[in-house]
């Protein structure tokens, strides 16, 4: 059973700090990696994807990607208490197909 | 005009009934999915279709059969449904089945959901 782990929190963080989101998964062949952004009652949205090793920035958010880790974390810069939300990690599964497995995702407070 | 559509947004039936979730998507993508999330907020892949040809059917019991009667729309039926069946159920779509690393063709669109209760 291929897994992804993430912290379910919740994680509290004040205004304008940096916020730090991790997920391990198991499948070491797996090569995609997503983060989605959930509010309470609503659907997922995509907020960033990662497929190499490093950083990947766009905006206030960076994602990173250690493969030899089996770990992915997504930083938010500068969070805001619209970002409160649950942030959901998917692995994508090794071979050309979009087939995700979800972590539990992990819910954020950022308190003014 | 919203993206991908979901109809009903709530369903409420006994166990044993038969009920059907519509799904449509107005992006023009060739692959739609449907995902189930559970109470504790785990989402799970059920199925995705490309072109309305089955692609993944995530051993999901037989009693979920979804249809695509054309590459727009993508409706899951559930026969004699079952307590464990209450979840919220989201239909996605996206331009294509396969993962390229564009941002154009591997984002998601999710539909709002329907909140299926078993009583």
């Amino acid at each position: 059973q291929k897994e992804v782990e993430q912290n379910s929190g919740p994680l509290s963080v004040p205004e304008g700090a940096i916020a730090s989101l991790n997920c391990t998964y198991s499948d070491r062949g797996s090569q995609s990696f997503f983060w989605y952004r959930q509010y309470s009652g609503k659907s997922p949205e995509l907020i960033m994807f990662i497929y190499s090793n490093g950083d990947k920035e766009d905006g206030r958010f960076t994602a990173q990607l250690n493969k030899a880790s089996q770990y992915v974390s997504l930083l938010i810069r500068d969070s805001q208490p619209s970002d409160s939300a649950t942030y959901l990690c998917a692995v994508n599964r090794s071979g050309g197909s979009y087939i995700p497995t979800f972590g539990r995702g992990t819910s954020l407070i950022v308190h003014p | 005009d919203t993206a991908v559509s979901q109809t009903p947004k709530y369903l409420v039936t006994q166990m044993g009934n038969d009920k059907s979730i519509k799904c449509e998507q107005n992006l023009g993508h060739d692959t739609m999915y449907w995902y189930k999330q559970d109470s504790k907020k785990f989402l799970k892949i059920m199925f995705s279709y490309n072109n309305k040809e089955l692609i993944i059917n995530e051993t999901v019991p037989n009693r979920f059969s979804p249809k695509s009667p054309d590459k727009a729309h993508l409706n899951l039926h559930i026969n004699s449904l079952e307590l464990g069946d209450s979840a919220v159920y989201f239909c996605a779509s996206s331009q294509d089945h396969r993962v390229t690393g564009t941002s154009s063709t591997d984002t998601q669109y999710f539909g709002p959901g329907t909140r299926l209760t078993v009583l």
